[in-house]
């Protein structure tokens, strides 16, 4: 079946950086998009950023554009989230998701989700 | 201030039926298909709707999904305790993006 585990998260001080991966397992990873989707405590869902299958196409939210990096390595069956100048309102759980299609169409899977803490 | 309109909440009594609408624009939902999601407490989301209104293997027959214009409608029947959870609506923007609705919290009476 299909599992998607992330790591990473943790508490980081406002303007450092923090890496999240996801380790994918129960499917062909590389032909399938990715995206990262966040929730702030109490808040709604706001999806962050998508990569296509094979890596070559990335789309970001307005918000985190030039902050954070979203990339995969599909002989690791693996996806990252590369988050640099984090803000206290970056505080969220962060989900890996696994869209339907090898570019984008709905969000078929999702992982449990790692918790980002920004604070000092 | 999410795109996509949701009303905060709904409540409906065991058995009954409820509705849930998800309202954009031209920029989005008027052009690509609409996604549904449920969010049970303390738990990651899960697919209950895809392409306007096909449902998952899983996703029992109670829940259908509809699409007109510029809005959207997910509907439950036979309301169950365990149908209690948040509802987001998700689709495609001209801006290249993806965007949620603010959520539904389903409350059954």
């Amino acid at each position: 079946q299909v599992q998607l585990v992330e790591s990473g998260g943790g508490v980081v001080q406002p303007g450092r950086s923090l890496r999240l991966s996801c380790g994918a397992s129960g499917f062909t990873f590389s032909s399938y998009a990715m995206h990262w989707v966040r929730q702030a405590p109490g808040k709604g869902l706001e999806w962050l950023a998508l990569v296509s299958y094979d890596g070559n196409n990335k789309y970001y939210t307005d918000s985190v554009k030039g902050r954070f990096t979203i990339s995969r390595d599909n002989s690791k069956d693996t996806l990252h989230l590369r988050m640099d100048s984090l803000r206290p309102e970056d505080t969220a759980v962060y989900f890996c998701v696994r869209d339907a299609t090898h570019l984008v169409s709905y969000f078929e899977y999702w992982g449990q989700g790692t918790l980002v803490t920004v604070s000092s | 201030q999410s795109v996509l309109k949701q009303p905060p909440s709904v409540s409906a009594a065991p058995g009954q039926k409820v509705t849930i609408s998800c309202s954009g624009t031209s920029s989005n939902i008027a052009n690509n298909y609409v996604s549904w999601y449920q969010q049970l407490p303390g738990a990651a989301p899960k697919l209950l709707i895809y392409e306007s209104n096909k449902r998952p293997s899983w996703i029992p027959d109670r829940f259908s999904g509809s699409k007109s214009g510029t809005s959207a409608t997910l509907g439950i029947t036979g309301l169950q305790a365990g149908d209690e959870a948040l509802y987001y609506c998700a689709t495609w923007d001209s801006s290249l993006s993806v965007i949620f609705g603010g959520g539904t919290k389903l409350t059954v009476l």
